[in-house]
């Protein structure tokens, strides 16, 4: 298997612009996870999907993030508008079931400037 | 919510030493996770444990739930260990883990 594809790997955009961020996990994977990491605050859980319906989205910073899962193959992960507060990189991660060991993407560096 | 420590923040060693990290939680768990980040920023996962000790080549996890307590041993620490590794809990729902903020490591020839 190809493990959890991401992209854009970098993505540099301008404030106020839509951004999409995209996610394949593997293959099987019954659970689809989304992170962000900034050097201030570590590695943040955004939102989880277990079967493609979101189950935690508590960590979602504010209504200008969406996250959707269409089909156990591909997630998206929008920010409309965008901000530079919203720059880092944004890893998705993909399990066999939500307590069991995660595999992560090669993450997507946002910039938004 | 769990809170996790882990300690040191950085850690700097010469090829061939005993290293160890520590991460400390606050509220009992199922199961942590321990993760390394390559300086290029990938993730891997390099352990999940809920009891006892897991080995995997020269590293080695340890877990004491009753005193809240891992550790991730390294042993002959080679310069292809220079990473940053971080530990993980399990967070208020199933899945959501909450992470520490790392211990960089960094192995001198």
């Amino acid at each position: 298997d190809a493990g959890v594809i991401q992209s854009p790997r970098h993505e540099v955009t301008e404030m106020g612009q839509e951004v999409t961020l995209r996610c394949k996990p593997i293959s099987g994977h019954n659970s689809l996870f989304w992170y962000r990491q900034t050097m201030m605050r570590g590695l943040e859980l955004l939102i989880y999907f277990n079967n493609n319906v979101p189950i935690d989205d508590s960590g979602m910073p504010e209504d200008r993030f969406s996250a959707k899962m269409p089909n156990a193959s591909f997630s998206t992960l929008k920010i409309q508008p965008s901000e530079p507060r919203d720059s880092a990189v944004y890893f998705c991660a993909s399990s066999l079931l939500a307590t069991y060991e995660q595999y992560f993407g090669p993450g997507t560096r946002l910039t938004v400037t | 919510k769990n809170e996790v420590e882990q300690s040191p923040q950085n850690l700097t060693a010469q090829e061939g030493e005993f290293i160890t990290i520590n991460c400390s939680y606050s509220v009992g768990i199922s199961a942590l996770h321990w993760l390394q980040q390559h300086p290029g920023g990938g993730i891997v996962s390099l352990f999940m444990l809920s009891s006892g000790k897991k080995k995997h080549g020269r590293l080695i996890a340890t877990i004491n739930i009753q005193e809240k307590h891992s550790s991730l041993h390294i042993t002959a620490s080679h310069p292809r260990d220079s990473a940053v590794y971080i530990c993980a809990v399990p967070g208020g729902s199933q899945g959501n883990l909450i992470f520490g903020k790392g211990t960089k490591l960094s192995v001198k020839p």
